[in-house]
């Protein structure tokens, strides 16, 4: 089942500009990773976030995580028209046999 | 490094046909892979997990009859949808844990292929 929401659900804006997309979950966690889906393709790792992290750069990523919330963001900044894809976030928890459940994702647009 | 090949990546057969879908572990082993359906616009539901060498772990809903799963060595998982129908045409992914994987337990990402698109006609 899902754990995760993401919000919003489709994002459109303009080259260069910084998209952000949030996640909340609902158990403890061990772990929050992102993950990017282009259209009809698989997964790729984004980013992983601990959870006695608090943030995490990655190029152009930048991953929050609060734990006390039980959220998290990810940002792209100066967005390329190539960031066009669905983004999704996943909780991993030891109480779940670390297997990932994932968010709803958010599917972003980036115009030229 | 830690790529996952999935096999084939599009489906179109009659009603009733089973359908074999393969994910192997080109560059690393495997011990557990995972597979989930995903229907247009939305995220990925977890079907089962495959272990390597024992029974497949299958999530609540999911038949395991209609859904088999043979995970014979450390690099290949295959997923069977048995006799096929309309209702079963969606987007399959699998993905994969690396074995040799150092890092602390459970902090590890997945491996995924590309995704089996199946159309029942």
């Amino acid at each position: 089942s899902q754990q995760g929401e993401e919000d919003p659900q489709a994002l459109s804006i303009q080259e260069g500009e910084n998209a952000t997309m949030n996640c909340s979950y609902k158990t403890s966690i061990n772990n929050l990773q992102w993950y990017r889906q282009n259209s009809g393709r698989g997964l790729v790792h984004l980013i992983l976030i601990r959870s006695n992290e608090r943030e995490k750069h990655s190029g152009r990523l930048r991953v929050t995580l609060d734990t006390s919330k039980k959220s998290s963001s990810l940002l792209i900044t100066a967005s390329r028209a190539a960031d066009t894809a669905s983004y999704f976030c996943a909780t991993g928890a030891k109480a779940a046999g670390n297997k990932l459940t994932f968010g709803g994702g958010t599917r972003v647009l980036v115009k030229p | 490094g830690a790529v996952v090949s999935q096999h084939p990546s599009w489906v179109i057969c009659k009603s009733g046909t089973s359908v074999k879908i393969e994910c192997r572990s080109l560059d690393f082993q495997a011990t557990t892979m995972f597979w989930y359906r995903q229907f247009p616009k939305q995220s990925l539901m977890l079907m089962a997990t495959s272990n390597e060498g024992s029974k497949a772990t299958y999530e609540q809903g999911v038949e395991k009859d209609k859904f088999l799963i043979n995970h014979a060595s450390l690099t290949l998982s295959t997923l069977t949808v048995t006799s096929a129908h309309p209702e079963d045409s969606s987007f399959y992914i699998c993905s994969a844990r690396d074995f040799g994987w150092t890092g602390p337990g459970g902090n590890q990402p997945q491996h995924f292929g590309d995704g089996t698109r199946l159309s029942i006609l």
